[in-house]
């Protein structure tokens, strides 16, 4: 069954700090990735996916994600956080022919203005 | 909004009462997810429906748990006996093709 891990629960950073948030999956076969953000008070908000192809991402709002299958991670980075981008965000995983999405425990991050 | 409505928003129920949430999907998607999410945690797969039909379900989903899908439009989710353990906020999404997500703000149930 597959699994992930993220290792950071709570990230604190200030504006215009870089952003790197660690996810590792555990699955021995193909996978397609994804992370998603959920804002305060809103639902949650797909930021980026991987299928196949080219293993950088770029998402929304500057987010991109770099998948390396040797370590089996899907790391989120963002180059200069704003504000805004306070929110919990949890990276997951899909095994293909399964239908359902498997979510990590999520980071909470705090941008301190 | 066309999104995915998720109703109540909020509920307080003492242990032991059954309760029931209600999940209107986006009009054209045919998936439609169930998933928990308690304190800390990320959301946990609960139950997935195709149309009307049930396809999955985990063993998460006690038999006081019971989903259905008439019709193949809203969803209901039923807890019976409610213990203090499904405080949860209960989250629904539907989707037209598989793992293109459309997630409804959820529902926040509280046991006392």
């Amino acid at each position: 069954a597959q699994s992930v891990s993220q290792h950071n629960h709570h990230v604190i950073l200030s504006e215009a700090a870089s952003l790197e948030l660690g996810c590792n999956y555990s699955y021995g076969g193909t996978v397609n990735l994804f992370w998603y953000v959920q804002y305060p008070g809103q639902h949650l908000q797909l930021l980026l996916k991987y299928f196949s192809g080219d293993p950088l991402v770029k998402g929304i709002k500057g987010f991109e994600a770099e998948f390396i299958k040797s370590k089996f991670s899907f790391n989120l980075r963002k180059p200069s956080v704003q504000w805004s981008d306070t929110a919990e965000y949890f990276c997951a995983v899909n095994a293909p022919r399964d239908d359902k999405i498997i979510f990590g425990k999520g980071t909470r991050l705090h941008i301190l203005p | 909004d066309t999104g995915v409505s998720q109703d109540p928003r909020h509920k307080i129920t003492k242990r032991g009462q059954n309760v029931t949430f209600r999940c209107d999907p986006i009009s054209e998607h045919n998936r439609l997810y169930w998933y928990r999410q308690t304190l800390g945690q990320g959301p946990e797969f609960l139950t997935y429906f195709q149309n009307e039909a049930q396809l999955e379900k985990s063993r998460l989903l006690s038999d006081r748990f019971s989903a259905e899908r008439p019709k193949g439009s809203f969803s209901t989710l039923e807890i019976q006996r409610t213990e203090q353990g499904d405080s949860a906020m209960y989250l629904c999404a539907s989707s037209s093709q598989p793992l293109f997500y459309t997630f409804g703000s959820g529902t926040r149930l509280t046991v006392v």
